[in-house]
């Protein structure tokens, strides 16, 4: 089945520096890479996501790429804020009814 | 619109007992699917229903099932509870599938087994 590892477990970062979050997947018929950001007691909520057919997305202060031949995807948050600070998921889902995958999360902490 | 509604909020249960855990999906989305948080392990897939069909299951023994009712509702139920199944359980839901879309999550059953 599909493994998908995600590093660092931890990171912290100074206000308005750049965070990055790497994950790696093994399936290759992968082709949906969501990104989850789940605040301290709440729930996961979906933060940007990219399908196999496209390299790098941007959102305002956030970005992804992939990397299909590499099987690996990134998270870029430029200027961190604060509020940035929460848990981060990436996620992988392949198979003909998209069976997921997730990362084991990122504790993101933007110092102020 | 409403967003995804799990109930109860939290649950504690004694080692042996069995637990049901509901969720009610946005209205209109179709597939419902099933989550096991822990601080250790992260985000476990534990199983996806659509139109009241068990599509995909991962890696968790029989003790855990589930069911959908024609009104796209969900319940996971957990059997012979063991101290391990203490977590949050999330659903999330979706228009269509298990993940080719954004899925929408509730806001958890946190078990504890003592």
């Amino acid at each position: 089945g599909e493994n998908v590892e995600q590093h660092p477990s931890t990171l912290s970062v100074q206000e308005g520096d750049s965070a990055v979050i790497k994950c790696t997947y093994s399936d290759s018929a992968s082709n949906y890479f969501p990104w989850y950001k789940q605040e301290l007691g709440k729930r996961p909520q979906l933060i940007i996501d990219i399908r196999s057919n496209v390299g790098e997305k941007k959102d305002q202060r956030i970005a992804v790429t992939l990397n299909k031949t590499a099987k690996h995807f990134s998270l870029h948050i430029t200027e961190t804020q604060p509020e940035d600070s929460a848990v981060y998921f990436c996620a992988a889902t392949s198979g003909g009814y998209q069976k997921v995958t997730f990362g084991t999360g990122t504790k993101l902490q933007v110092i102020p | 619109k409403a967003g995804v509604t799990q109930t109860p909020r939290y649950l504690i249960k004694t080692r042996g007992q069995q637990v049901t855990l509901s969720c009610s999906p946005i209205s209109g989305h179709r597939s419902v699917s099933w989550y096991q948080q822990t601080p250790g392990q992260g985000l476990q897939f534990l199983f996806e229903y659509f139109s009241e069909t068990q599509r995909n299951k991962g890696n968790f023994p029989g003790r855990f099932s589930g069911r959908q009712f024609s009104n796209s509702r969900s319940e996971m139920n957990v059997s012979t509870l063991e101290l391990g199944d203490s977590a949050l359980y999330l659903c999330a839901s979706s228009p269509r599938g298990s993940f080719d879309t954004e899925a929408f999550f509730g806001q958890g059953t946190r078990l504890t087994v003592v």
